[in-house]
C-alpha cells in the first residue's frame, strides 16, 4: 500500500529541546516536502528535497532544518523549537513534475510549552 | 510568489444541496490547480485536478472550473452527502519539475440532514 508515515503522530515538548519528526515513504517518490498547518492560514510549506542531497527553503523555513539522506527519507527538524511553532505538521511526496499528485502523511501534531 | 485565496472559510448545506468553493490565484503562470479533501484527523487527499489547458472537469458528483482571464477555479459538489464533511483546500502551482503547490486558507463544509 502506498504510504507516507510520519512519527510520531503528537508530540509535547518544551521550549529549546530539540526534536525530530520522522517520515518515510514507499512509493520511490524523489519529491518531498513538509507543511505546518495553523488555523486561518492553510497550509504553508516549510521544506522541499527533488532528491537525495537536495533541499530547499519553502514558504516558513525559520527554525527548521531538514535533511534527505535517503530517498525514502525526510526528517524534519527543530534544534531549538519555541511556542510559535506549535502546530499541525505534515509531510508530503509525489513524483517531481506538472500534475503528479501529492500523497500527504497523516500528521503529526506538535505543542511547545 | 504565488498568493490564492479561497472563500468561503465555512459553508454549511442541506443534504442533497450543491456547495461551490471558490479561489483565486495570483500568478499568471500558474498551471496547475488541485483540491485536497482533509478528514478529521487525516492528511489532505487529491479528489480532483485540473490544468491550464481544460477549462472544466468533472468526476461523478465533483467538478472544477477554471477562468484562466479571471485567475479564478472554483469546486462544485452536487448532490452532498454527510460524508462530504471536510475541510478543502484548494491550490496553484507553476509546472516544471518542482511540484510546489501555494495552498489556500481551507473551507469548512459541513453537511447537514
Amino acid at each position: 500500500e502506498a504510504q507516507v508515515t510520519q512519527n510520531p503522530r503528537y508530540l509535547i515538548t518544551v521550549t529549546g529541546k530539540k526534536l525530530t519528526v520522522t517520515c518515510s515513504q514507499n512509493m520511490n517518490h524523489e519529491y518531498m516536502s513538509w507543511y505546518r498547518q495553523d488555523p486561518g492560514l492553510g497550509l504553508r510549506q516549510i521544506y522541499y528535497s527533488m532528491n537525495v542531497e537536495v533541499t530547499d527553503k519553502g514558504d516558513v523555513p525559520e527554525g527548521y532544518k531538514v535533511s534527505r539522506k535517503e530517498k525514502r527519507n525526510f526528517p524534519l527538524i527543530l534544534e531549538s523549537p519555541s511556542p510559535n511553532q506549535t502546530s499541525l505538521y505534515f509531510c508530503a511526496s509525489s513524483r517531481p513534475g506538472l500534475g503528479n499528485i501529492q500523497y500527504f502523511g497523516a500528521g503529526t501534531r506538535l505543542s511547545v510549552l | 510568489g504565488e498568493n490564492v485565496e479561497q472563500h468561503p472559510s465555512t459553508l454549511s448545506v442541506q443534504e442533497g444541496d450543491s456547495a461551490v468553493i471558490k479561489c483565486t490565484y495570483s500568478d499568471s503562470a500558474s498551471n496547475y490547480f488541485p483540491w485536497y479533501k482533509q478528514e478529521l484527523g487525516k492528511g489532505p487527499q487529491l479528489i480532483i485536478d485540473i490544468r491550464s489547458n481544460v477549462g472544466e472537469k468533472k468526476d461523478q458528483r465533483i467538478a472544477v472550473t477554471l477562468n484562466k482571464t479571471a485567475k479564478h477555479f472554483s469546486l462544485h459538489i452536487t448532490e452532498t452527502q454527510p460524508e462530504d464533511s471536510a475541510v478543502y483546500f484548494c491550490a496553484a502551482s507553476i509546472g516544471g519539475t518542482a511540484s510546489k503547490l501555494t495552498f489556500g486558507t481551507g473551507t469548512r463544509l459541513q453537511v447537514t440532514l
